[in-house]
């Protein structure tokens, strides 16, 4: 069982907008601004597309954001393309003893 | 560029050690910005942080693994290792290394490819 609980599975047509939560403690996401998101494709590595709650890396599309509310962080990705289906995990800085968690991961599957 | 690369055997038996080793190029373990980390992912499910080491010799391990896990860092090569011990069956995944930048949390900005490790007489 992941220590971050984000849901199976997320869906949204070409264009649309999609959410995805990430669902911590006050142990971690709650405590911490230290929270990233990750793309990974079948078979591949996963890539860093946001970092410190709602940072992008160089090169990542502006279509990606993030935010945080108390214990839970979300990633949006807006004007959905077929190229953003793929499996998004959120980590999250969990303080010195326990150090880096991660999500379950979403499936997100573009209609 | 940055490039991470794993290498290590394939299949391990049940109660031997595990080892992997990372070639990190277009960077060096000895620049101090980064920890070096090992993340894991079990068939078809998340990603599990193992640990990190710093260029010092510095470990921090996953509570969980901690009494099974060695890093350790050969600076010269330019190369880090972990060292699993006592695997099971459990611990047949895809292990990466991953560079993790020293001044935030859970930012792992560049991965290796992944080597697919067995457990398995």
């Amino acid at each position: 069982q992941s220590a971050l609980t984000q849901p199976p599975s997320a869906s949204g047509s070409p264009g649309q907008s999609v959410t995805i939560s990430c669902t911590g403690t006050s142990s971690d996401v709650g405590s911490f601004n230290y929270v990233s998101w990750y793309q990974q494709y079948p078979g591949k590595a996963p890539k860093l597309i946001i970092y410190d709650v709602n940072q992008r890396p160089s090169g990542v599309p502006d279509r990606f954001s993030g935010s945080k509310s108390g214990n839970t962080a979300s990633l949006t990705v807006s004007g959905l393309q077929a190229e953003d289906e793929a499996d998004y995990y959120c980590s999250s800085y969990a303080g010195s003893n326990t150090w880096e968690v991660f999500g379950g991961g979403t499936k997100l599957t573009v209609l | 560029q940055v490039q991470l690369q794993e290498s290590g055997p394939g299949l391990v038996k049940p109660s031997q050690t595990l080892s992997l080793t990372c070639t990190v190029s277009g960077d060096s373990i000895s620049s101090g910005g980064y920890y070096w980390s090992w993340i894991r992912q079990h068939p078809g499910k998340g990603l599990e942080w193992i640990a990190y080491i710093y260029h010092s010799g510095s470990t921090y391990c996953n509570p969980s693994l901690k009494s099974r896990v060695t890093m350790s860092v050969d600076t010269s090569n330019n190369q880090f290792s972990l060292k699993l011990s006592a695997v099971t069956a459990a611990d047949t995944a895809v292990y990466y290394c991953a560079r993790r930048d020293r001044t935030s949390g859970a930012l792992f900005d560049y991965w290796g490819q992944g080597t697919l490790v067995t457990v398995s007489s």
